[in-house]
């Protein structure tokens, strides 16, 4: 089937590094998406591979490596403010450019 | 420019009722999608339209069904409801060109409860 995995809750510590994972069984997709939610607010547009590399902006960058089916997104120095939930997507090629979704990843930080 | 707007922002309604959701998409964008979401929940896709056409369609009963006008204004509809519809519905809206990174901007939602 078509699906993306990550983590349900990951916790790290104020001003730590912290990796997000996204691993995907799909077949052909534009690329890798991520997006920020914080409780009671609505997603916001982190992110985005079109190709395999790094891509950076600011404290948070994103990876893809498509020979590897996985992603990931890498918050660095992180804040408080950091603390929300993490969501991967995808777009497929197919099946009408559906958008798919992980199921979010819950960033707890501890000062 | 104005950011994507949901009205109403909040609504109780009571089982059997149906329950009609607005979204205006940012001015220019052609594609509106929409998403249900309880808490501690993902983003479940509910159903995407593309210049008044339905482009995909999630996978919820067909008591959830949806249009979109030709300003690209798009309104939900919920009928017969339950209480295991309550919950923040999303709207999001991009310019629906494939390839890019497709960014999709979303509104604040509308929270429905059910009693």
């Amino acid at each position: 089937g078509q699906s993306l995995e990550q983590p349900s809750e990951v916790t790290a510590v104020e001003g730590a590094i912290v990796q997000i994972n996204c691993t995907y069984q799909t077949s052909g997709f534009y690329g890798l998406s991520w997006y920020q939610q914080h409780d009671g607010g609505a997603p916001t547009f982190l992110s985005y591979n079109a190709l395999d590399g790094l891509e950076e902006t600011g404290r948070f960058s994103s990876f893809l490596s498509r020979s590897d089916s996985y992603g990931y997104l890498l918050l660095q120095e992180l804040q408080m403010k950091d603390s929300a939930s993490y969501f991967c997507a995808v777009r497929r090629l197919d099946s009408n450019y559906q958008l798919i979704w992980g199921a979010g990843t819950k960033l707890i930080i501890k000062p | 420019k104005a950011g994507v707007t949901q009205t109403p922002r909040y609504l109780i309604k009571t089982r059997g009722q149906q329950v009609t959701l607005s979204c205006s998409p940012i001015s220019g964008h052609r594609s509106v999608s929409w998403y249900q979401q309880t808490p501690g929940q993902g983003l479940q896709f509910l159903f995407e339209y593309f210049s008044e056409t339905q482009r995909n369609k999630g996978n919820f009963p067909g008591r959830f069904s949806g249009r979109q006008f030709s300003n690209s204004r798009s309104e939900m509809n919920v009928s017969t409801l339950e209480l295991g519809d309550s919950a923040l519905y999303l709207c999001a809206s991009s310019s629906g060109q494939l390839g890019g990174p497709g960014e999709l901007f979303f509104g604040e939602g509308s929270r429905l409860t059910v009693l």
